[in-house]
């Protein structure tokens, strides 16, 4: 599959690869992720969320985890498809905030 | 997206003119949120909302202004259109309430509005 060690604002993925996409959060207080799918001339897309007393958490062919000791969260995407090609977005925040904090994005494009 | 639309969805207008957008959500939910999105930059916050005439400033609030007088619409104004203001804004909504809430938002669309 693809990866990125670090965040970088592009990623290429062979259909049917796997995919892993990065996100280095800024706030040691925040204690709730969230990843979001943007589909392009579209608002961005609910996908997954975990909270800082889980380190991993799957849903539908997607896995977040979470590391606090370092700060990073990676969304990982199993059995890449062309309808996968987004930018995706990590999102932070701590509870009783109600104020979402975005990264700047990974646009990711499915070759097939 | 279900319970949340944007009007306009496309804007051109010049500088120095008054410019408002709206926001309408159908779900009744306590929070609302404006955020600009520029490339480079992901999705910044502008201003929100955690009730009816109850509003705050976000990260990026000079030259835009806030009104809330009902649950379901939140406007958001730039009193003089600059074209640095030129971007896709988007509003978002969050239930956001319960100990175990989903602090999620759901997104409306986006207005991309061109200050020329």
């Amino acid at each position: 599959g693809e990866s990125v060690g670090l965040h970088l604002p592009t990623l290429s993925v062979q259909e049917g690869d796997n995919s892993i996409i990065n996100c280095a959060y800024s706030n040691s207080a925040s204690d709730y992720f969230i990843w979001y799918k943007q589909e392009s001339g579209k608002g961005p897309q609910f996908i997954i969320d975990i909270r800082s007393n889980m380190d991993k958490r799957q849903g539908q062919r997607v896995t977040v985890l979470l590391n606090k000791t370092v700060k990073h969260l990676s969304l990982q995407i199993a059995a890449t498809q062309p309808g996968d090609s987004a930018v995706y977005f990590c999102a932070e925040t701590y509870s009783n905030d109600y104020k979402l904090s975005f990264g700047a994005g990974t646009t990711v494009t499915v070759r097939a | 997206d279900a319970g949340i639309t944007q009007s306009p969805r496309h804007k051109v207008t010049e500088t120095g003119t008054p410019v408002t957008l709206r926001c309408h959500q159908t779900e009744n939910h306590r929070y609302m949120y404006w955020y600009r999105q520029d490339p480079g930059h992901g999705l910044r916050l502008i201003h929100y909302s955690y009730g009816v005439k109850d509003t705050d400033k976000g990260e990026v609030s000079d030259g835009y202004s806030v009104s809330r007088s009902k649950t379901e619409d939140f406007l958001l104004t730039l009193e003089s259109a600059t074209s640095s203001q030129t971007s896709v804004y988007f509003c978002a909504i969050s239930r956001a309430e319960g100990r175990e809430a989903n602090y999620g938002y759901t997104f409306g669309s986006g207005t991309r509005l061109t200050v020329v």
